[in-house]
């Protein structure tokens, strides 16, 4: 079955260290992955997708994401975290032409000063 | 500035009564679809539609149901079926060439 596993529900992290936030997958086609963040009460921003080509991706706001297909993860990474990434982080993996997502359960970010 | 919108933020309804959630997105994209935000579950696909006047269910679509008359409108209907609407509703839209999801700033629905 297709899922995405998101194995930390809560990380906390002190303003300046890294970071890096698990995604792992199970997904029968090539999959396009993605990372969103959710702010309390609000929308989903995108902050960086895969879809094929170099496997390090670059995003928004500092944050970068590796697509490992052997471990079949896409763990996210910022070097150093400030005090306004404090969110929710939700991986997806999607497949072109099925334009259906599948999200994770989502891993709630708390920086502490 | 394109983007999508919803309307309301705040939505309260007595139990038993039908309510519409808006959606209306500028981005001229054909796809459309609706998720619901429940605590440490995620989102899950409510229904999602690929181009006008045509839907397809999602992994929830029970007691709910939606209409694409227009390619910028996409209305969610939570029905007196639905045995538990209490929930964050998002609504995303995306082009049909690539799968890059844009979000709305959510609806939060509370049935009393």
């Amino acid at each position: 079955a297709q899922s995405v596993t998101q194995p930390d529900i809560h990380i906390t992290v002190s303003e300046g260290a890294s970071l890096e936030l698990r995604c792992n997958y199970s997904y029968g086609a090539t999959p396009y992955l993605f990372w969103y963040v959710q702010s309390p009460g609000q929308g989903l921003q995108l902050l960086l997708k895969y879809f094929s080509g170099d496997t390090l991706v670059q995003g928004i706001k500092g944050f970068e994401a590796e697509f490992k297909r052997s471990q079949s993860s896409f763990n996210l990474r910022k070097p150093s975290v400030h005090w306004s990434d404090a969110a929710e982080y939700f991986c997806a993996v999607g497949n072109s032409g099925t334009y259906k997502y599948i999200f994770g359960t989502g891993t709630r970010l708390k920086v502490l000063a | 500035d394109g983007g999508i919108t919803q309307s309301p933020k705040y939505l309260f309804r007595k139990e038993g009564q039908n309510v519409t959630l808006s959606c209306e997105q500028n981005l001229n994209h054909d796809a459309m679809y609706w998720y619901r935000q429940d605590p440490g579950q995620g989102l899950r696909l409510i229904y999602y539609s690929q181009i006008v006047n045509d839907f397809q269910k999602g992994d929830i679509a029970e007691g709910y149901s939606v209409s694409r008359e227009k390619k910028e409108s996409f209305p969610l209907t939570v029905t007196s079926a639905q045995k538990n609407p209490t929930a964050f509703y998002l609504c995303a839209s995306s082009t049909r060439g690539t799968d890059e999801q844009f979000f709305g700033p959510g609806t939060r629905l509370t049935v009393l």
